[in-house]
């Protein structure tokens, strides 16, 4: 059974805008969320990371807002660039002490058009 | 400062036969995990070492085995490779805080095909 869903495989979005993946989750031990970003063939890129005791962290274009009542999490991007586009994952830890084991959604591939 | 290293990059086995992928953490970096990438499964966890123990494992069969050595190095071994084996091996180092809440840093990844 997924612990980590992203329920949206992809999403296109136009140069500009707002990008928004969504992400949700089942176990209530996870304590850390992060979001990675990943080319084909390359290792996954850590982007911005948020612990359970916030709501939101901010870096850059780069938001992560966390609801833990609904058990889910956002990764906002504004405004949106072609660079962007890739396959990001988001990842939880914190399963009871299962430190060095993150938990993957299987992506959401992201298309930023010019 | 260097980040995580991976070799080889691409490997091309047979059925039956064993590999073994190295991983360079970070320098300062304890810790390390291992993840089998497929299309199908996505990123899955395989185990992970910190100071030279197996610290967690996921759920992969025997075959699947690591090691650490004493600089933090890993190595991962699968022995008697399937073809169902063939996948992207990724590396991730941390600094192996027992208190968690910790960024993982992953490497390029080693390709492995098994024909």
């Amino acid at each position: 059974d997924q612990q980590v869903k992203q329920n949206s495989p992809s999403l296109s979005v136009q140069e500009g805008r707002i990008s928004i993946l969504n992400c949700d989750y089942t176990n209530s031990m996870f304590d850390y969320f992060l979001w990675y970003k990943k080319y084909p063939a390359e290792g996954p890129t850590f982007l911005i990371s948020i612990s359970s005791i916030k709501d939101k962290n901010e870096d850059g274009r780069f938001t992560v807002f966390l609801n833990k009542s609904a058990k889910h999490l956002s990764l906002h991007i504004v405004p949106s660039q072609p660079g962007d586009s890739a396959v990001y994952f988001c990842a939880a830890s914190g399963n009871g002490g299962s430190q060095g084991n993150l938990i993957f959604g299987k992506g959401t591939k992201l298309s930023v058009k010019p | 400062k260097a980040g995580v290293t991976q070799t080889p990059r691409y490997l091309i086995k047979t059925r039956g036969q064993q590999v073994t992928l190295s991983c360079s953490p970070i320098s300062g970096h304890r810790s390390v995990s291992w993840y089998q990438q497929t299309p199908g499964q996505g990123l899955q966890f395989l185990f992970e070492y910190f100071s030279e123990t197996q610290r967690n494992k996921g759920n992969f069969p025997g075959r699947f085995s690591g090691r650490q050595f004493s600089n933090s190095r890993s190595e991962m071994n699968v022995s008697t490779l399937e073809l169902g084996d063939s996948a992207l091996y990724l590396c991730a180092s941390s600094l192996g805080s027992l208190a968690g809440k910790e960024t993982q840093y992953f490497g390029p990844g080693t390709r492995l095909l098994v024909l």
